[in-house]
């Protein structure tokens, strides 16, 4: 079985830009959560979306963004790129966000560079 | 909010000998507690987890326990390999189904 792909694996943009990032969850997971891990730090959590619908947001600005279609998939968009934002984007995904069906399996994550 | 803190920030032993990575949390409410390990360019994997109902449980040369009460948890790796170097992350699911992580234990097996 395939686990969590991410899109693209590594991205360099310059200030000011905009970025998109996918995940696709492993086949029968419902619930996708967004991370973004700076180097040397533990992963802080982002959004976490389940059936389509925002269950969690984490402490960042709004110029973060995500949404999450249909098939479960998902998308994290980033604008108005800061020096700050370059770091290791991770999505895990979930059964449910519930008691016993929570544990969360990540992708290998997408590098983004801002120059 | 809850908070998770992680001890050592590196640990260092010899091949075969144990080792122990700490962490503790604030929010009496968490109730998951899982442990991931990240290899370098690599997305965290999960290795073992706990539930607050258990206070143990092992997996072959792993094992986790939790002593709620005290409100902290422990990862022990015995005859570590040199397969086990990493970077050891701890988590605690707070009220809101999230994961406040750890900073990580970066493992180092010594041959």
């Amino acid at each position: 079985d395939a686990g969590v792909t991410q899109s693209p694996t590594h991205l360099i943009k310059t200030r000011g830009q905009h970025v998109t990032l996918r995940c696709s969850p492993i086949s029968g997971h419902k619930s996708v959560s967004w991370y973004q891990q700076v180097l040397g730090q533990g992963p802080q959590f982002i959004f976490q979306y389940y059936e389509k619908e925002e269950r969690g947001r984490g402490n960042f600005p709004d110029r973060f963004s995500a949404r999450q279609f249909p098939n479960y998939s998902s998308e994290l968009n980033v604008n108005a790129l800061l020096l700050g934002d370059s770091a290791l984007y991770l999505c895990a995904s979930s059964l449910y966000p519930g008691q016993g069906t929570d544990t969360q399996y990540f992708g290998p994550g997408t590098r983004l560079t801002v120059l | 909010g809850e908070n998770v803190e992680q001890h050592p920030s590196t640990l260092s032993v010899q091949e075969g000998d144990s080792a122990v990575i700490k962490c503790t949390y604030s929010d009496s409410a968490s109730n998951y507690f899982p442990w991931y390990k990240q290899e370098l360019g690599k997305g965290p994997q999960l290795i073992i987890d706990i539930r607050s109902n258990v206070g143990e449980k092992k997996d072959q040369r792993i094992a986790v326990t939790l002593n709620k009460t005290a409100k902290h948890f422990s990862l022990h790796i015995t005859e570590t390999q040199p397969e086990d170097s990493a970077v050891y992350f701890c988590a605690a699911r707070d009220s809101n189904y999230q994961l406040i992580w750890g900073a990580g234990t970066k493992l180092i097996i010594k041959p």
